[in-house]
């Protein structure tokens, strides 16, 4: 079974520029959530989808957007891009066993650099 | 707000000792616990979870305990390897539309000494 798959690995953008990253989830996990990872806040929340809704949304500003298909597969969108951007982002996806929380299968990300 | 407060943030050990990693939650509806490890450049794993309902779960020389009276868990490593030397994170989850929702601690970086 493939794993969770990110891309693009690398990705280096200009400071006002916006960048749209994707994520392939394994298959039969309807749950698709991402995170951004830095040195100095760790993993924190952006938000989550389940079946093309949006069902959770962490502390980030509206720059940070994201949508998901119907075959699951997630994308996530930062606008006006800024020096504090750059991190590591995760997106990891889970079956959603509904009432019960399932394990979250992460990908290898992609890091993001603002220049 | 939702928290997660993870100590210690780093930990060194020699070979063959025990390592105790321990967090604090602060939302009392969160009802599952996964504990991550993250090797260098490589994807974060899950190497164990608890869910509210069990106090305490093993998984060879892993543990990891649960007290939601104090909204504590901790993860216990024994014997431990060079191989274990990692970022290890602790989360915190909860039911009801949230599954997919998890509020990670700052995270420790073990080393192991051989």
């Amino acid at each position: 079974k493939a794993g969770v798959t990110q891309t693009p690995r690398y990705l280096i953008k200009t400071r006002g520029q916006q960048v749209t990253l994707s994520c392939s989830p394994i298959s039969g996990h309807r749950s698709v959530s991402w995170y951004q990872q830095t040195p100095g806040q760790g993993l924190q929340f952006l938000f989550e989808y389940f079946s093309e809704t949006q069902r959770n949304k962490g502390n980030f500003p509206g720059r940070f957007s994201g949508r998901q298909f119907s075959n699951s597969r997630s994308e996530m969108n930062v606008s006006t891009l800024e020096l504090g951007d750059s991190a590591l982002y995760l997106c990891a996806s889970s079956l959603d066993g509904g009432a019960v929380n399932t394990e979250a299968f992460f990908g290898q990300g992609t890091r993001l650099t603002v220049v | 707000g939702e928290n997660v407060e993870q100590h210690p943030s780093t930990l060194s050990v020699q070979e063959g000792d025990s390592a105790v990693i321990k967090c604090t939650y602060s939302d009392s509806a969160s009802n599952y616990f996964p504990w991550y490890k993250q090797e260098l450049g490589k994807r974060p794993q899950l190497i164990i979870d608890i869910r509210s309902n069990v106090g305490e779960k093993k998984d060879q020389r892993i543990a990891v305990t649960l007290n939601k009276t104090a909204k504590h868990f901790s993860l216990h490593i024994t014997e431990t390897q060079p191989e274990d030397s990692a970022v290890y994170f602790c989360a915190a989850s909860k039911n009801s539309g949230n599954t997919g929702k998890l509020i990670f601690g700052q995270g420790t970086t073990l080393q192991v000494k051989p």
